[in-house]
């Protein structure tokens, strides 16, 4: 089965300026995770969906960062305006449901550097 | 949502088992543990998920006592494509839903 898909892999952008991923979760998975995985710390999870609602954003930076998941399948974050500190992997990820036993599928993740 | 502590790093070589100990002694009754793989410019990857007792799968066991408040990865027979970073999780319910929390992980480097 396919995998999840993430896109751009890599991306660099000045201070100030916004950007977005895309993410693709495998068919049928329920539930959507973003991450955010900072250089040599765990990821840390900014939003999860369930279907086309939040389950959970506490740690998403609601003033410049942003999520959608239109009709419960593809995801997009943006960030605007990015700063510096937002230089990190974006990991995407999808379960099948939300319960305890579900695992998780993360895509290659995008790479960003702020500049 | 339970904390979790594993080492930072580990050095193992080529043929050994090694054992990674995560300490969660908040863990909830309904929590349960799961360990994730992730290698460099990739995202992480299930290894193995328990509950309690002894859980073994084709990759490794997870180990988990009684009081379930820590619980040890073991791979048997390492190589050097198990140089990696080994993530324990422990999840809990949230609103909708259930939710996990990555720590740092431990770096295991595995040598010739």
């Amino acid at each position: 089965e396919a995998g999840v898909a993430q896109s751009p892999r890599y991306k660099i952008i000045e201070k100030r300026q916004s950007v977005a991923f895309w993410c693709n979760p495998i068919s049928g998975h329920a539930t959507l995770y973003w991450y955010q995985q900072i250089l040599g710390q765990g990821p840390k999870l900014l939003i999860q969906f369930q279907n086309n609602g939040v389950v959970d954003d506490s740690q998403l930076p609601k003033d410049r960062f942003s999520a959608e998941r239109l009709k419960g399948v593809d995801s997009t974050l943006k960030i605007q305006p990015a700063k510096l500190e937002d230089s990190a992997v974006y990991l995407c990820a999808s379960s099948l449901g939300s319960l305890p036993t579900d695992t998780q599928y993360f895509g290659p993740g995008t790479r960003l550097t702020v500049l | 949502l339970a904390k979790t502590t594993q080492p930072i790093s580990m050095d193992s070589y080529e043929g050994q088992e090694v054992n990674i100990t995560c300490s969660h002694n908040n863990i909830a009754t309904n929590d349960y543990i799961t360990w994730y793989q992730q290698f460099p410019s990739q995202g992480p990857r299930f290894i193995i998920q328990g509950y309690k007792t002894k859980v073994t799968n084709e990759v490794a066991s997870l180990f988990i006592p009684a009081d379930r408040k820590s619980s040890t990865l073991s791979l048997p027979r390492v190589s050097l494509s198990d140089t990696a970073v080994y993530y324990c999780l422990v999840g809990g319910p949230n609103t909708g839903g259930f939710k996990t929390i990555f720590g740092a992980g431990t770096r295991l480097f595995v040598k010739a």
